[in-house]
């Protein structure tokens, strides 16, 4: 099935430090959604993103919609051992008939304390 | 809000038997439910959707007689992996939306790990 390309696939970075992570398309898309996965687990929603440009605020993460509407990004500030796990960046593509989304290969997360 | 419930969890099953997975919506009604596969280490494939009182959609590859899926009420969505093989191990996971809509974000059960032996 198609997938998006999200990168960096994995990262180990340093507590207290920022992230940084995101997610392309060859096409455009109507909606980004980003996930958090914790091993063993189902995905949990993080942000949702549904207009060109926008930019949403959880906590210490933020999520833009990209202008070109191809892409999304994510960004964690001051990092924290629990931040730890794979995220997850899913779309929804502007042809789609229904309302399936497509996800992201993953990004790894490890915080280093 | 918005509470997807898997059942069960985990599950072993002899190769040849077959297993069946709920998914729940615990405090709206769906619809519709996804039904998604991950193998270890990769991302989340989309298998079917599953459609409330009509049949399955079924992506292109996934054979529908291998994995019946029944939505039988607002509330509830099975998955049944039948004839199980060990290469149909691995991690099922139903996701849903209280509505449908383009401002509608999925929300998933806590998935259920399924070795075949």
């Amino acid at each position: 099935g198609q997938q998006l390309n999200q990168s960096p696939q994995s990262m180990f970075i340093q507590e207290g430090e920022d992230v940084s992570m995101n997610c392309t398309s060859s096409s455009i898309f109507n909606t980004w959604l980003w996930y958090k996965q914790d091993p063993g687990e189902g995905p949990v929603l993080l942000i949702a993103l549904y207009k060109a440009g926008e930019l949403t605020s959880n906590g210490r993460l933020t999520a833009q919609f990209g202008i070109t509407r191809k892409d999304s990004f994510l960004n964690i500030s001051a990092s924290i051992p629990s931040d730890v796990g794979i995220y997850f960046c899913a779309g929804r593509p502007r042809t789609s008939g229904t309302y399936k989304y497509i996800f992201g290969t993953g990004t790894r997360l490890k915080v280093l304390a | 809000g918005a509470v997807v419930s898997q059942h069960p969890s985990w599950v072993i099953c002899k190769s040849g038997t077959s297993v069946k997975i709920e998914c729940r919506s615990l405090d709206f009604q769906a619809t519709t439910m996804f039904w998604y596969r991950q193998f270890p280490k990769q991302s989340l494939m989309l298998m079917a959707t599953s459609n409330e009182g009509s049949k399955a959609t079924y992506e292109q590859g996934v054979e529908k007689d291998k994995f019946l899926i029944n939505h039988a009420s607002l509330t509830l969505s099975t998955l049944t992996v039948t004839s199980a093989h060990p290469e149909d191990s691995s991690f099922y996971i139903c996701s849903a939306s209280p509505f449908l809509g383009p401002d509608s974000p999925l929300h998933f059960g806590n998935g259920t790990r399924l070795t075949v032996t």
